[in-house]
């Protein structure tokens, strides 16, 4: 278990949907990613959050966005949803300090289908 | 930005024998190198990583090599064993940002009795 919980496990929902995706980190870690995961495909970077702040972007679609509470949990939000959305979504936390490459704990994922 | 390729993508050993999995990187600013083991359904599990100020580290039966001036930079798995079967991620740490991996595409292992 690496402390990283991600909710809900699993989501079906139609396409045209909105989903919201929750994660919280492990205690005392102060940066959150996101991870897109489809299908025979690697773990493609979506989005960082460091201390309730938009750090680092990567491949995410303007249909896509997220957030940073102060309690340091996150949420990714995915509207209109098309059938190429469905994937896994994996959240992961580090400590949070810059420089020498950090240590990320991933969570167990959100698997996400469209029909 | 940086690139990370992995080979191969599917890897089939005998129980008891060595494998290995190597990625190339293209940033040579990359000072981190995280290997990550996923099993299904899981989530990616970090097992071993490397800071650029070494060139060799080892963990029981683990062990990541890295050669900075090739750039790349080699997982090892002796005497494997059927619970080593899984998918396997390289990542580099890129300068892009505050701190960002990028993942190579896995290596299917699977380690037969």
């Amino acid at each position: 278990d690496s402390g990283v919980t991600q909710t809900p496990k699993h989501l079906i929902t139609a396409t045209g949907q909105r989903v919201t995706l929750r994660c919280s980190p492990r205690s005392g870690d102060l940066s959150v990613y996101w991870y897109q995961q489809s299908l025979d495909q690697g773990l493609q970077f979506l989005i960082q959050y460091y201390n309730g702040e938009e750090r680092a972007k990567g491949n995410i679609l303007e249909r896509f966005s997220a957030q940073q509470f102060p309690d340091l949990h996150s949420e990714l939000n995915l509207s209109s949803l098309e059938l190429g959305d469905s994937a896994l979504y994996f959240c992961a936390s580090s400590v949070g300090l810059a420089g020498e490459g950090e240590t990320q704990y991933f969570g167990p994922g959100t698997r996400l289908l469209v029909l | 930005g940086e690139n990370v390729e992995q080979h191969p993508s599917t890897l089939s050993v005998q129980e008891g024998d060595s494998a290995v999995i190597k990625c190339t990187y293209s940033d040579s600013a990359s000072n981190y190198f995280p290997w990550y083991k996923q099993e299904l359904g899981k989530g990616p599990q970090l097992i071993i990583d490397i800071r650029s100020n070494v060139g060799e580290k080892k963990d029981q039966r683990i062990a990541v090599t890295l050669n900075k001036t090739a750039k790349h930079f080699s997982l090892h798995i002796t005497e494997t064993q059927p619970e080593d079967s899984a998918v396997y991620f390289c990542a580099a740490s890129s300068k892009e940002g505050f701190q960002k991996l990028v993942f190579g595409t896995g290596t299917r292992l699977l380690v037969s009795p």
